[in-house]
């Protein structure tokens, strides 16, 4: 079946460090791909398209064709990144609904 | 931004009654509503969609008994538990979608149990 998988349910970097959370599909062509933050007693909110190549919050995050990845990457880390990271496969169905992986919890420590 | 707000924030029943649950936009017509259901340290679930004034389309799973959904409203969408049991306690959320939109914004969630 087609989906995104987020292998690390956890992940732990020290602040300052360089960060990267996987993500992996197994959509084809050029899926567009989400990745929505959700911070401690927070609501879940976009952090990050494909399609619109930004940079939020010093994260970035690249689709790679030849690896069918779509990991997002901050080259370094802060304790207020400390959350959990969705990656979200393209909308689907006649109503564009969004759907998600498992989820990575990062937490960075100081 | 555009803000969504669910109410109650949490709420706990009795086993058997009903819950309902409210989700609004407040500063934009949401043409479609989605609600999803979080277990503890696990994903978000969709659970149906909506699209204002018609039914809602619930995913493989879900029992639409069960969980009613009401989007009367360009500015609500409701969901009503109806005999909740134990297994229902969890965590819901909303998120809607204006007409011309792209992103989903996500309300803060309700906290739902049930003894």
């Amino acid at each position: 079946a087609q989906r995104v998988t987020q292998p690390e349910k956890l992940l732990s970097v020290f602040k300052g460090a360089p960060v990267e959370l996987k993500c992996n599909y197994s959509y084809s062509g050029s899926p567009e791909l989400f990745w929505y933050v959700q911070y401690s007693r927070q609501r879940l909110q976009l952090l990050l398209r494909h399609i619109s190549r930004e940079s939020i919050k010093g994260f970035t995050a690249d689709l790679n064709k030849g690896e069918t990845s779509f990991h997002l990457k901050k080259p370094f880390a802060q304790e207020e990144d400390s959350a959990m990271y969705y990656c979200a496969p393209p909308w689907s169905g006649s109503a564009r609904q969004l759907t998600f992986g498992s989820g990575t919890q990062l937490t960075v420590l100081p | 931004g555009a803000v969504v707000s669910q109410h109650p924030s949490w709420v706990i029943c009795k086993s058997g009654t009903s819950v309902k649950i409210e989700c609004r936009s407040l500063d934009f017509q949401a043409t479609t509503m989605f609600w999803y259901r979080q277990f503890p340290k696990q994903s978000l679930m969709l659970m149906a969609t909506s699209n204002e004034g018609s039914k809602a389309t619930y995913e493989q799973g879900v029992e639409k008994d069960k969980f009613l959904i009401n989007h009367a409203s360009l500015t609500l969408s409701t969901l009503t538990v109806t005999s909740a049991h134990p297994e229902d306690s969890s965590f819901y959320i909303c998120s809607a979608r204006g007409p011309a939109g792209v992103t989903q914004y996500f309300g803060p969630g309700t906290r739902l149990l049930v003894l």
